[in-house]
């Protein structure tokens, strides 16, 4: 049972373009979601959060929405950099139930950006 | 501000044999987060301590177990190995008071265990 799915194994981006990089979950309960970057050989880096009580987070470049009536969100990058080229992880977190004290990844998106 | 370290960077073990991974978390933090990325997979939970207990598991066998130790420090250990045990094993850690104030976890490089 795969509570937070990423469906798009890759995404190809031109520099200077937005990066839109979609989520999914379905756990009503999750009521804080997490984006990471990884880089190969390394852990992951946090890169952007957001309550269930907000609908959007803006950190520089970043901005993450939050559609909870969809169960969806997403993260936006602009404008997109060949550095932001990794492996991208949305994540989730539920205070109060079963899946409290645990992220719930996604599988991950490959993000290349083009020069 | 030193991050999350882990040791060793990589390890390589035979079936059946015992595997121990080392944590340090980040200064003043004191829950330890045990994750498993196993090839081609997402990360799937493994382990929570805080203040020196386990406060949730993931679906994983007993033979995995960890314990944290008064510095905040924790092991991983994985019995019995078995091929598919093959997997990026990372460790994360939160400052107090711990997940319920929605504070992102911050995780080290890994380790690397390699199942012959």
């Amino acid at each position: 049972d795969q509570q937070v799915k990423q469906n798009s194994p890759s995404l190809s981006v031109q520099e200077g373009r937005i990066s839109i990089l979609n989520c999914d979950y379905t756990n009503s309960m999750f009521d804080y979601f997490l984006w990471y970057k990884k880089y190969p050989a390394e852990g992951p880096t946090f890169l952007i959060s957001i309550s269930s009580i907000k609908d959007k987070n803006e950190d520089g470049r970043f901005t993450v929405f939050l559609n909870k009536s969809a169960k969806h969100l997403s993260l936006h990058i602009v404008p997109s950099q060949p550095g932001d080229s990794a492996v991208y992880f949305c994540a989730a977190d539920d205070a109060g139930g079963t899946s409290y004290g645990k992220l719930t990844f996604g599988q991950g998106t490959i993000l290349t950006v083009h020069p | 501000e030193a991050g999350v370290t882990q040791s060793p960077t990589h390890l390589i073990k035979t079936r059946g044999q015992q595997a121990t991974l080392r944590c340090s978390p980040i200064s003043g933090h004191t829950s330890v987060y045990w994750y498993q990325q196993a090839l081609g997979l997402g990360l799937q939970f493994l382990l929570w301590y805080d203040e020196g207990e386990e406060r949730n598991r993931g679906n994983f066998p007993p033979r995995f177990s960890g314990r944290q130790f008064p510095n905040y420090s924790s092991e991983l250990n994985v019995n019995a190995l078995e091929l598919e045990d093959s997997a990026l094993y990372l460790c994360a850690s939160i400052p107090p008071p711990g997940p319920i104030s929605n504070q992102p976890q911050h995780f080290g490089d890994g380790t690397r265990l390699s199942i012959l």
